[in-house]
C-alpha cells in the first residue's frame, strides 16, 4: 500500500498571500488529520476530518480551514499569511472504525516557509 | 485536559547500552498512548501503542514501552541502542474529551535521542 502523500514538499510563499496543501491518505483510510510543527511550539493540531466532515479542530484562528473530498483526499488553505505561519505541516490518516485506538500514519510533511 | 510531558529535551546513550525516554500523562479517562520517532526532514513513524492490557507493549525496531497507571508513565525502551536510533521521540495521547474516538493526538514536547558510537 502506498503511504500518505503530501503535495508540494517545499513552499516559500510572502506574507499576506495563502496557500493550499494537499493531502492523499493511504487508500482506505477515512480520517486525515493535519498538525503543524514547529521548534517553539512543537506538533499542534489544526484539524481533523472523516468522511468530509470537520469532526475537530485545534485552536487555530480562522485563517486556517481544510476540506475532505468524497475519495478522503484533504486540503488546508490559509490565507494572508504571517511570518508565524513557517512550519512543517504534517497530515496523518487513520483507518477509523468505532471503538479502539488506531495509530495515525503520517506523510513526509510540507514546509511552508513564510518571508 | 489531557496532556502529555516528556521531562527531558535530549537524551544521550552510548551505542550498545539500554536507553529509556521518559513520558508521564494526565487524563481523565483511560489513557490511549502513542510512541512516534521523526528523523530528519521526514515526518513521524509510528513506534507503538497501549490500549489496554499488558502493560509491556512491543513495537517495531526492537524498541517497548511500559506503561504504569499507578505513576502515570509510559516510558520507551530498548535494550541495546544503536547509532541509527538517534532521532526525535514524540509521546502522545489520544484526546477523548468531547466526542471521544477522535483522530486528534496531543503530543509532548518531544525528546531528542542521541547514540554514540
Amino acid at each position: 500500500k502506498a503511504g500518505v502523500t503530501q503535495t508540494p514538499r517545499y513552499l516559500i510563499k510572502t506574507r499576506g498571500q495563502q496557500v493550499t496543501l494537499s493531502c492523499s491518505p493511504i487508500s482506505g483510510h477515512r480520517s486525515v488529520s493535519w498538525y503543524q510543527q514547529t521548534p517553539g511550539q512543537g506538533l499542534q493540531f489544526l484539524f481533523e476530518y472523516f468522511s468530509e466532515t470537520q469532526r475537530n479542530k485545534g485552536n487555530f484562528p480562522g485563517r486556517f480551514s481544510g476540506r475532505q473530498f468524497s475519495n478522503s483526499r484533504s486540503e488546508m488553505n490559509v490565507s494572508t499569511l504571517e511570518l508565524g505561519d513557517s512550519a512543517l505541516y504534517l497530515c496523518a490518516s487513520t483507518q477509523k472504525t468505532s471503538g479502539g485506538a488506531h495509530e495515525q500514519f503520517f506523510g513526509p510533511g510540507t514546509r511552508l516557509t513564510v518571508l | 485536559a489531557q496532556s502529555v510531558a516528556q521531562p527531558e529535551d535530549q537524551v544521550n546513550v552510548a551505542e550498545g547500552n539500554p536507553l529509556t525516554v521518559k513520558c508521564t500523562y494526565s487524563v481523565s479517562g483511560n489513557p490511549y498512548l502513542f510512541w512516534y520517532v521523526q528523523y530528519p526532514n521526514r515526518g513521524l513513524q509510528f513506534l507503538l501503542k497501549y490500549i489496554t492490557g499488558d502493560n509491556l507493549v512491543k513495537g517495531s525496531y526492537g524498541f517497548e514501552a511500559e506503561f504504569n497507571k499507578s505513576q502515570t508513565s509510559f516510558h520507551l525502551k530498548k535494550p541495546s541502542a544503536l547509532v541509527s536510533d538517534s532521532a526525535l521521540y514524540f509521546c502522545a495521547v489520544r484526546d477523548d474529551e468531547g466526542s471521544g474516538n477522535t483522530g486528534k493526538l496531543i503530543f509532548g514536547q518531544g525528546t531528542t535521542l542521541q547514540v554514540k558510537p
